[in-house]
C-alpha cells in the first residue's frame, strides 16, 4: 500500500530555534504534498499545498516565512518552522496524493509532535 | 469551512454495526464524499470514498442517497481498535485538490 512517513516523529526544542521536518513517500511518487497543522482536541487545519518543482500555496492566515516548505523531490517535502515560539507547538501531520488519476486518494503520514520550550 | 455536518460523538458496542452519519446538503456534482480516521495522536487514515454510487471494500461501506445530500459510513463489526475520530469530507476529484477537515465524529466502541 501507499506509505508516507515523517521524521523526527517528535522533537522538543528551545524557542528561537529552527526545526526541520521530512516527509516522504516511500513507494509511490507524489507531485502533491499538504502539510497540517492540529493543536489538542482540534481537527486539522490545512497549512499549506506543496508541489514539486514549485513554490507551495499557503492557506491565508500561514506566514510563510515562518513555515517554510521545499518539495525538491517527487518524494519528499520538507516543512521548517523559523524561529520557533511556544505557540508552534503542535502536531504537524504531512500527505501526499497517489497517482496522477482523478480520484486520487491522499494518503497520511504518522504525524510529528513538535514542542517549543 | 468544511461542508460536512457530523455528530459530535457516538457509541457502539464491540462487534455490532457503527452506522455514522454525514450531511451534506451543499455538495456540488462534481464533488465526492471521503471519509477518513484518525486514531489518537495517529495521522488520519483513508477509508473510503464514492460519487453517487453505494461503495464497499474491506473497512466499510459508504451508502450515499440518491439526492446526495447526505451519507452513511458503516463498520460492520466494530471492535475496539475502531475507536477513532471519523472525518466526512467533500472533495473535487484532481490530484491538488485539498481535504477540509471539520471536527469530525468521535466514535467509541465499548466493550
Amino acid at each position: 500500500g501507499a506509505v508516507v512517513s515523517q521524521h523526527p516523529s517528535r522533537v522538543i526544542c528551545k524557542s528561537g530555534t529552527s526545526v526541520k521536518i521530512e516527509c516522504r513517500s516511500l513507494d509511490f511518487q507524489a507531485t502533491t504534498m499538504f502539510w497540517y497543522r492540529q493543536f489538542p482536541k482540534q481537527s486539522l487545519m490545512l497549512m499549506a499545498t506543496s508541489n514539486e518543482g514549485s513554490k507551495a500555496t499557503y492557506e491565508q492566515g500561514v506566514e510563510k516565512d515562518k513555515f517554510l516548505i521545499n518539495h525538491a523531490s517527487l518524494t519528499l517535502s520538507t516543512l521548517t518552522v523559523t524561529s520557533a515560539h511556544p505557540e508552534d507547538s503542535s502536531f504537524y501531520i504531512c500527505s501526499a496524493n497517489l497517482g496522477t488519476s482523478s480520484y486520487n486518494e491522499q494518503f497520511f503520514g504518522p504525524g510529528t509532535r513538535l514542542t517549543v520550550l | 469551512d468544511a461542508k460536512t455536518t457530523q455528530p459530535p460523538s457516538m457509541d457502539c458496542a464491540e462487534g455490532r454495526a457503527a452506522n455514522l452519519p454525514c450531511n451534506h446538503s451543499t455538495i456540488s456534482g462534481n464533488e465526492y464524499v471521503y471519509w477518513y480516521r484518525q486514531i489518537h495522536s495517529q495521522g488520519p487514515q483513508y477509508i473510503i470514498h464514492g460519487l453517487k454510487n453505494n461503495e464497499t471494500n474491506e473497512m466499510a461501506s459508504l451508502i450515499i442517497t440518491e439526492d446526495r445530500k447526505s451519507s452513511t459510513l458503516i463498520l460492520p463489526h466494530a471492535t475496539l481498535r475502531d475507536t477513532a475520530v471519523y472525518y466526512c469530507i467533500v472533495r473535487r476529484k484532481g490530484g491538488s485538490e485539498k481535504l477540509v477537515f471539520g471536527k469530525g465524529t468521535k466514535l467509541t466502541v465499548n466493550p
